[in-house]
């Protein structure tokens, strides 16, 4: 069975700064789709960053870039220039792509980032 | 365009009870999914229903049951409830697919925090 590990309960940066959240999964499959989503304390859940397997070259969103490392299954989640508006919990997903049809999402436990003024 | 709708946002009710949860997706969204967030499991896929029918279905018992309209409206229940029934409940819709549009991607809504007492 697929797995995603977040070895990180709870971290802290200041704003302006750079951090880098973990992501490890486990898995046979060779094509799927990797996600980092982002639940604010409101509670609605968003998507941050998308990655496909099949694709080397690491995605970026403005501030929001990937380290997708395959073949050690390492998707790490790097913001830089950290705003206060980016303090929430941080998730990442698998999804598994069956040549098109695709499976249920898993998660990860989390990771609460709070970003210091 | 409307995101995902989830009604009612919060609920209260006590052991034995039944509960019935509703989302209403973007409009064009066929595809409906749940997953239960909890603090100790965190966030565990449920059931995919497209085209009112059910397509997927997490580890959870009989309880735990869904469908979904002709308007791909959805609504899930819960019967006898137990007091780990407790969490937040997120509905996710997506374009087509089984877990979203040619880019994976599934829409959240804001969630049903149920409590039993």
């Amino acid at each position: 069975a697929q797995t995603v590990t977040q070895s990180q309960p709870e971290m802290s940066v200041q704003e302006a700064e750079t951090v880098t959240l973990s992501c490890t999964y486990d898995t046979s499959e060779n094509n799927y789709y990797l996600f980092w989503y982002k639940q604010p304390p409101s509670r609605q859940m968003i998507l941050v960053i998308r990655q496909e397997a099949y694709k080397q070259q690491n995605a970026t969103e403005n501030r929001f870039s990937v380290n997708f490392q395959k073949a050690a299954k390492s998707f790490s989640l790097k913001i830089s220039d950290s705003q206060l508006g980016d303090t929430a919990m941080y998730f990442c997903a698998f999804l598994e792509n069956y040549g098109g049809s695709q499976g249920n999402l898993i998660f990860g436990k989390g990771t609460k980032l709070s970003v210091k003024p | 365009k409307a995101g995902v709708t989830q009604t009612p946002r919060y609920l209260i009710k006590t052991r034995g009870q039944q509960v019935t949860l509703s989302c209403s997706p973007i409009s064009g969204h066929r595809s409906v999914s749940w997953y239960q967030q909890t603090p100790g499991q965190g966030l565990q896929f449920l059931f995919e229903y497209f085209s009112e029918t059910q397509r997927n279905k997490g580890n959870f018992p009989g309880r735990f049951s869904g469908r979904q309209f002709s308007n791909s409206r959805s609504e899930m229940n819960v019967s006898t409830l137990e007091l780990g029934d407790s969490a937040l409940y997120l509905c996710a819709s997506s374009l087509f697919g089984r877990g979203g549009s040619s880019t994976g991607e599934l829409f959240f809504g804001e969630g049903s925090r149920l409590t039993v007492l």
